[in-house]
């Protein structure tokens, strides 16, 4: 049972343009959610994390818009540039169960094009 | 660099083999997790351990065991290896404190022939 659906699996954007990664889940406990770039060879790299209790997180040209209702969160990288050219994972967490360990998304690879 | 670092960063071994990857987690860091990345499952949790002792398992083989030392450094032990092990193991390590926010590692690559 995959627990967190994230699409699309690939995304190819120009640069300067706004790349849009969805994800949804099923869990209602989930409480935590973050998202993480990793470029090849590298491990995953937390980007910007949003808790349900906020509709939308902005931190440079990442945002996180959050739908508790529609159980829907997705990134949006506004200004898209060639070095935002990664693989993306949205995960979820729950965060009062004594661990913290993180339920990923399948990853979205994002092409950023000159 | 997230200070989260992993030996060794390439392994080749045969099927039926054993082999141990190592984690040291950032300093101040009382938590480490064990995360498989492979093509098919993608990133899948293992394993927990918190202050030395095991906290949260998650679709680990029993062929796979971990521990975590008095010094937090912890071992990912993966025995009678199979094809299909073949993979990235992530460790990350988190303060568990508020979100629990988790660092990773560059990962261990692992290749079964």
């Amino acid at each position: 049972q995959q627990q967190v659906k994230q699409s699309p699996q690939s995304l190819i954007v120009q640069k300067g343009g706004i790349s849009i990664i969805n994800c949804a889940y099923e869990n209602t406990a989930f409480d935590y959610f973050p998202w993480y770039q990793q470029f090849p060879g590298k491990g995953p790299a937390l980007l910007i994390a949003i808790r349900p209790d906020v509709s939308e997180k902005k931190e440079g040209r990442f945002t996180i818009s959050f739908n508790k209702s529609a159980k829907q969160f997705s990134l949006h990288i506004m200004d898209s540039q060639p070095g935002d050219s990664a693989t993306y994972f949205c995960a979820a967490s729950i965060t009062g169960a004594g661990s913290y360990q993180l339920t990923f998304g399948k990853g979205t690879k994002l092409s950023v094009i000159p | 660099d997230s200070g989260v670092t992993q030996t060794p960063k390439h392994l080749i071994t045969a099927t039926g083999q054993r082999v141990t990857l190592r984690c040291s987690p950032r300093s101040g860091d009382l938590s480490v997790y064990w995360y498989q990345q492979s093509l098919d499952q993608g990133l899948q949790f293992l394993i927990q351990y918190y202050n030395g002792e095991e906290r949260a398992k998650g679709n680990i083989l029993e062929r796979f065991s971990a521990q975590q030392f008095p010094d937090l450094h912890s071992e990912l032990n993966l025995s009678s290896l199979e094809l299909g092990d073949s993979a990235l193991y992530f460790c990350a390590s988190s303060v568990d404190l508020g979100t629990g926010e988790q660092y990773f590692g560059p990962g261990t690559r692992l290749t079964v022939t």
